[in-house]
């Protein structure tokens, strides 16, 4: 599967859309792109995700580039329950392993 | 919908004891779960991964006879770290998939076992 690369941190005011980035240039056609939050001490959640279209659902929406080599997930109104890590992984059409990266700290701040 | 849990939440034992911890989708039945272990300020290493009535697989660099993994029926996996030392210590969580429920992929975690080997 191939590798990601997220910014370790970033800072987001309450209120404002968070826009968290992801690489995955060597991510191959049928691999998808996952993501997927931890919040202090609890178990990760699924948020979305996508292959080649923009895609969206309650939580979050997904912005995956023309060529596939970066995606962006949008919290459009970041709240301060949205402070978490956020972690980007791509993963083969026929894999079932989820390889978690470093993420990136997600802080909301009032 | 979804849900999975996990049993204890936390649990602190001595080294060299064995400790139990379960893992239970409680409103769907899960093919697949996964165990992951994380050291604080880390990420998620996955562990191993079991399908129901087979043997586990495990990851590179895992003990199979330290961490025995047992995945009897649908809704169950038990993950069971024994002879316990200090260095065991860690946040320990479980996944569910089901391909009736999100696909294969997305997984449903439990909450955490918090484990503290004194």
């Amino acid at each position: 599967d191939a590798k990601t690369t997220q910014p370790p941190s970033m800072d987001c005011a309450e209120g404002r859309a968070a826009n968290l980035p992801c690489n995955h240039s060597t991510i191959s056609g049928n691999e998808y792109v996952y993501w997927y939050r931890q919040i202090h001490s609890q178990g990760p959640q699924y948020i979305i995700h996508g292959l080649k279209n923009n895609e969206t659902n309650e939580m979050a929406s997904l912005i995956i580039t023309e060529d596939r080599k970066s995606s962006t997930l949008i919290l459009p109104h970041a709240t301060l329950r949205d402070t978490a890590v956020y972690y980007c992984i791509v993963v083969g059409e026929y894999g079932n392993k989820l390889v978690f990266g470093a993420g990136t700290i997600l802080r909301v701040k009032s | 919908g979804a849900v999975v849990s996990q049993h204890p939440s936390w649990v602190i034992c001595k080294s060299g004891t064995s400790v139990k911890i379960e893992c239970r989708s409680l409103d769907f039945q899960a093919t697949t779960m996964f165990w992951y272990r994380q050291f604080p300020k880390q990420s998620l290493m996955l562990m191993a991964t079991s399908n129901e009535g087979s043997k586990a697989t495990y990851e590179q660099g895992v003990e199979k006879d330290k961490f025995l993994i047992n995945h009897a029926s649908l809704t169950l996996s038990t993950l069971t770290v024994t002879s316990a030392h200090p260095e065991d210590s860690s946040f320990y969580i479980c996944s569910a998939t089901s391909p009736l429920v999100g696909g294969i992929h997305e997984q449903y975690f439990g909450p955490g076992t918090r484990l503290t080997v004194t």
